[in-house]
């Protein structure tokens, strides 16, 4: 089946350094990706929709400018979170959407997820 | 707005033993429904789907019913194993949208 690879699995930072976030498909291409967070006893939250070759849709309330989404190539989106703060600390997941598939029927592929600590 | 609630975890059974995991939805439009299950250090995977009223999602021996009606999609199963503990997320999508609301995630445990 399809498969999405996230790297790393985890990552600890220093406050104010940035961090990079690896989403890949890896048997499929995807058109759109989605980058969800989640913090502890609490539902994944979605932050942007992430379309090959152009800007990220962000959600309501998500920093653009502190989530960096790019989506080079149908394979591979990555997040970047800049300047990360102790408050940035989650489990930040990546899912993808393959080529064709319609809106709503067909199912996401998701990536095992990164657990990001900020010191 | 959408959302999804589920009852909280963790849930704790012996194995064979029923399962009921509830979910009930908030939604503007007519949704499709998911069971998503994540086993201990993977990604999420679907388990099951429902996109209408009625339907019934199944997949490894794991079911649900879309009841509009009390806006409902537990999931149930009729004998656990010990191998099906993991978290299993109720989400929703909206008509048209691609986008996917989860709940919390229920912790599943089931002991030998």
């Amino acid at each position: 089946g399809a498969v999405v690879s996230q790297h790393p699995s985890r990552v600890i930072c220093k406050s104010g350094t940035s961090v990079k976030i690896e989403c890949r498909s890896l048997d499929f291409q995807a058109t759109t990706m989605f980058w969800y967070r989640q913090f502890p006893k609490q539902s994944l939250m979605l932050m942007a929709t992430s379309n090959e070759g152009s800007k990220a849709t962000y959600e309501q309330g998500v920093e653009k400018d502190k989530f960096l989404i790019n989506h080079a190539s149908l394979t591979l989106s990555t997040l970047t979170v800049t300047s990360a703060h102790p408050e940035d600390s989650s489990f930040y997941i990546c899912s993808a959407r393959s080529w064709g598939g319609s809106s709503y029927n067909s199912p996401l592929h998701f990536g095992n997820g990164t657990r990001l600590t900020v010191t | 707005g959408n959302s999804v609630t589920q009852m909280e975890g963790p849930v704790t059974l012996s194995e064979e033993a029923f399962l009921t995991i509830n979910c009930t939805y908030t939604a503007t439009g007519y949704p499709s429904l998911f069971w998503y299950v994540q086993y201990p250090g993977e990604g999420l995977q679907l388990l099951l789907k429902a996109t209408k009223a009625d339907d019934k999602g199944s997949n490894k021996g794991f079911e649900a019913t879309y009841r509009k009606e009390t806006t409902s999609f537990h999931l149930e199963k009729g004998s656990v194993q010990v191998s099906d503990s993991a978290v299993y997320f109720c989400a929703l999508s909206e008509t048209g949208f691609q986008k996917l609301v989860f709940g919390t995630g229920t912790r599943l445990l089931v002991s030998p």
